[in-house]
């Protein structure tokens, strides 16, 4: 099984900062990795695929970046709204998804 | 516009069953694969399983192989998600998902969930 690390577990980011996340895998998934955001109540929205593809309307402000085993998402200018949890999840031997345990944006 | 809705969580004994449903709408149902993703109290998300379009391929985490199984009715846009021999670490908020293409894909689309607990 390919596992998913994320760091930091935390980040507290002011707005109209960037903020970095990273995502390491245990073995190349190419560019078959994908990011997601989570807010409290909610199902998980995809913001990226493909390693750097934005989905369909999500801002320009999201980018993601990174192939084989090392991602980041950066959010160039953070908004009040960002806040919640982030998955990376990789689909390199589809079905057998993994998500990354999470990373928490917290707005400072 | 695609919807997917959760149906048939409830409060079940250890070593109980449960049949989850996932009615979808706003896309050619049967031309995807669709998949079940977990999410324990406070936890990530952990995938479950995933069906083929047409239903003759499935695929299951190790931590539920033997007590699920996954099946579809594309007459119908559904898919479900029969739980057998439940525990108390499948206590969760179950998700279905699917993708916007066909083949390895991220997961475009997401239901808002159904909570399973598995409790005495």
């Amino acid at each position: 099984e390919i596992v998913m690390t994320q760091s930091p577990a935390t980040l507290s980011v002011t707005p109209g900062e960037r903020a970095t996340l990273s995502c390491r895998a245990s073995q190349s998934v190419r560019s078959n990795l994908a990011w997601y955001q989570q807010k409290p109540g909610q199902a998980p929205r995809l913001l990226i695929y493909g390693a750097s593809t934005r989905a369909t309307g999500i801002p320009a402000r999201f980018s993601g970046s990174g192939s084989g085993t090392e991602f980041t998402l950066t959010i160039s200018s953070l908004q009040s709204e960002d806040f919640g949890v982030y998955f990376c999840q990789h689909y390199y031997n589809w079905p057998r998804y993994t998500f990354g345990q999470g990373t928490k944006l917290e707005i400072k | 516009e695609v919807h997917l809705v959760e149906s048939g969580g409830a409060l079940v004994q250890p070593g109980g069953s449960l049949r989850l449903s996932c009615a979808a709408s706003g896309f050619t149902f049967a031309g995807y694969a669709m998949s079940w993703v977990r999410q324990g109290p406070g936890k990530g998300l952990e995938w479950v399983s995933t069906i083929s379009g047409t239903g003759g391929n499935t695929f299951f985490a190790d931590s539920v192989k033997g007590r699920f199984t996954i099946s579809r009715d594309n007459s119908k846009n559904t898919m479900y998600l029969q739980m057998n021999s439940l525990r108390a670490d499948d206590t969760a908020l179950y998700f279905c998902a699917g993708p916007r293409v066909t083949g390895p894909a991220a997961m475009d689309y997401w239901g808002q969930g159904t909570l399973v607990t598995v409790s005495s």
